[in-house]
């Protein structure tokens, strides 16, 4: 059973440009998770999803970041016009539905230059 | 507003002892508790939980302790190992109240010395 995947491990992008990420849930999973860690800082929350619905982006900037989770495919977290505070490691984890521990991907590394 | 705090950004023991170490919150609707373990260039993999309703939990060299009244847990893990050494992290939810978000601490560098 493959875990969470993520990808691309890393990205670049140059300031303006769109950055997409993307998450494979583990097989049988239909909730996720997006997380963001800047540098010398913890995880924070940006969104929850599952299968076609947001559940709760109270996390999210409300200007530029969008996040789907398609019922098929995998999730997309999505930032327009990339700044250079957007450089960051963007985790993803999925539980199922009736789960209690998240499980996380191995992250997103994007860097705006 | 910080509503999981963990208040040592670091801690160094050496290998064959205890490693003790912290976490405090304060939203009062927080009633599941994970730890996860973090190496660098990977995701958090999580360890051990621990529901409001009960005061303790054990798998293996990892117990979690919570103390609702002061609103703190802690894990320890004995004998630590050099394998140890990582970042750790605390999270909470309020699932009763139907909130699925994980909140994070900043994290605790784990360094097993051997």
């Amino acid at each position: 059973n493959a875990g969470v995947m993520q990808n691309p491990r890393h990205l670049v992008r140059r300031r303006g440009q769109e950055a997409r990420l993307r998450c494979s849930p583990m097989k049988g999973h239909s909730h996720v998770y997006w997380y963001r860690q800047l540098p010398e800082e913890g995880l924070k929350f940006m969104v929850y999803l599952q299968k076609e619905n947001i559940i709760d982006e109270s996390g999210m900037p409300k200007e530029r970041f969008s996040a789907e989770f398609p019922k098929e495919g995998p999730s997309i977290l999505r930032i327009q016009q990339v700044v250079r505070g957007d450089s960051a490691a963007y985790f993803c984890a999925s539980l199922p539905s009736q789960g209690t521990e998240a499980f996380f991907g191995q992250g997103t590394r994007l860097t705006v230059v | 507003d910080q509503q999981v705090k963990q208040n040592s950004p670091s801690l160094s023991v050496q290998e064959g002892r205890i490693s003790i170490l912290n976490c405090d919150y304060t939203n009062s609707m927080f009633d599941y508790f994970l730890w996860y373990k973090k190496y660098p260039a990977e995701g958090p993999t999580f360890l051990i939980s621990i529901s409001s309703i009960k005061d303790k939990n054990e798998d293996g060299r990892f117990t979690v302790f919570l103390n609702k009244s002061a609103k703190h847990l802690s894990l320890h893990i004995v004998p630590s190992q050099p394998g140890d050494s990582a970042v750790y992290f605390c999270a909470a939810s309020a699932r009763g109240a139907g909130s699925y978000q994980l909140t994070f601490g900043k994290g605790t560098k784990l360094s097993v010395i051997p």
